[in-house]
């Protein structure tokens, strides 16, 4: 069975680094073709793609948020790590990680955690 | 970075009904698109994958079309576990994108 769990603070404060993990079993982020993805919602609006780190270590960011973002992989520990630095109160809402599914036939986020709240307030 | 635009952002329909959802790309993406649903409270869940094959124990209710720009995701006959929001998202380029999202609600 597959499963994503999304840890870190419930609560930063302006211009703190947040840092969450994503700890999975099921599955190795070792294999040719996969990758964990992180995605975020704020309270009430759509969901917006952060991040993604591939079997081979290759990482992408989303254009706006690039120079915030940090993404790391521990095949050990079975986890994902991402950083965002200076967190502002518009970086408040749940916080998704993902993980590829289908390859080689297709490219879909199959399996998600169940998200972890975030709030930035002082 | 693509653009995905859904419409309606938000519909009421009877059980029973037949509900449309549409999806815009900024740019052709083939069929490089997934249906999510997301539940109240819930995390999304993927229904559709490469535009028009069905996920692994979705309802047949649900399906999809289109190809290019343009996608539609259809449930055939609204039932009331199908309130939840529904987004579109693309992977033909990186970064991925989603839509806004359309709610689905029982009138």
């Amino acid at each position: 069975q597959v499963t994503l769990r999304e840890s870190g603070p419930a609560l930063v404060k302006p211009t703190q680094t947040l840092t969450l993990t994503c700890t999975f079993s099921g599955f190795s982020l070792s294999t040719y073709g996969m990758y964990v993805s992180w995605i975020r919602q704020p309270p009430g609006k759509a969901l917006e793609w952060l991040a993604r780190i591939d079997w081979d270590d290759d990482k992408y960011y989303s254009s706006s948020l690039e120079t915030r973002l940090t993404i790391s992989k521990d095949p050990s520990k079975n986890q994902v790590v991402l950083t965002m630095t200076n967190m502002d109160p518009v970086d408040t809402g749940t916080y998704y990680c993902a993980r590829r599914g289908g390859y080689p036939d297709y490219d879909a986020l199959d399996v998600w955690g169940q998200g972890t709240m975030v709030t930035v307030s002082s | 970075d693509i653009q995905m635009t859904q419409s309606p952002s938000s519909l009421s329909a009877s059980v029973g009904d037949r509900v449309t959802i549409a999806c815009q790309a900024s740019q052709d993406i083939s069929n490089s698109l997934n249906w999510y649903q997301q539940r109240p409270g819930k995390a999304p869940k993927l229904l559709i994958y490469d535009a028009s094959n069905l996920e692994t124990g979705v309802p047949s209710r649900f399906s999809g079309s289109g190809s290019g720009t343009d996608f539609t995701l259809t449930i055939s006959s609204l039932l009331p576990e199908d309130i939840a929001t529904y987004y579109c998202q693309q992977f033909e380029n990186l970064p991925l994108t989603f839509g806004g999202g359309t709610k689905v609600e029982i009138k």
